[in-house]
């Protein structure tokens, strides 16, 4: 079964720092670009971050850029978002997403979701 | 940056009814446009990508139309458990800054 799963999500002050984990399991996860994608307390969808699939491109929303980090471990199959300078305004649920479109440079459409992880800015 | 807009913002409608709701995009994306289902407290779900393909799974009462700026999502007959939100999404960027449309709740009558 095709499956995401994060971790690393909680409250932290603002300026501080975290780092989330997306573990994948029944796909070639080296294949496959990798987004983040947050959504605010009762709000709508926010693209946050993506990272091709040998992790040689990386790509930011300007909310994030400078502040937040995109990588992956194509051997331990496993996504992460490293969250610098964090703000009120970071507060969301943040998901991981695998891309449709197999050995694609072009990301198209998020076909798999994680159940997401809450992160609070809040002192 | 690509703004996506979406109207209705809320939708009451019946079991069996036909909805159909409206992205555009604020410059031409071609096809570049994806459709996303979400009921509360869960992940979104993909429906259609490439404006038109219906995504594996998913049930063919969902239908993609447009190319361009103008986009349709159509639900040809209401099931109890299509009431959720939508969201459309834009993947004409490249580099890739995706961007999704505000969402339209459907909600029963």
């Amino acid at each position: 079964e095709v499956q995401l799963l994060e971790s690393g999500g909680g409250l932290v002050q603002p300026g501080g720092s975290l780092r989330l984990s997306c573990a994948a399991s029944g796909f070639t996860f080296s294949s496959y670009a990798m987004s983040w994608v947050r959504q605010a307390p009762g709000k709508g969808l926010e693209w946050v971050s993506a990272i091709s699939g040998s992790g040689g491109s990386t790509y930011y929303a300007d909310s994030v850029k400078g502040r937040f980090t995109i990588s992956r471990d194509n051997s331990k199959n496993t996504l992460y978002l490293q969250m610098n300078s964090l703000r009120a305004e970071d507060t969301a649920v943040y998901y991981c997403a695998k891309d449709l479109s197999k050995n694609s440079r072009r990301l198209t459409a998020f076909d798999i979701w994680g159940q997401g992880t809450m992160v609070t800015v809040s002192s | 940056d690509i703004q996506m807009t979406q109207s209705p913002s809320s939708v009451s409608a019946s079991v069996g009814d036909r909805v159909t709701i409206t992205c555009r995009a604020s410059q031409g994306i071609s096809s570049w446009l994806a459709w996303y289902q979400q009921k509360p407290g869960k992940a979104p779900k993909l429906l259609i990508y490439a404006a038109s393909s219906l995504q594996s799974g998913v049930p063919s009462r969902f239908s993609g139309s447009g190319s361009g700026t103008d986009f349709t999502l159509t639900i040809s007959s209401l099931q109890p458990e299509d009431f959720a939100t939508y969201y459309c999404q834009q993947a004409n960027s490249f580099p890739p800054h995706f961007t999704f449309g505000p969402g339209t709740k459907v909600d029963i009558k």
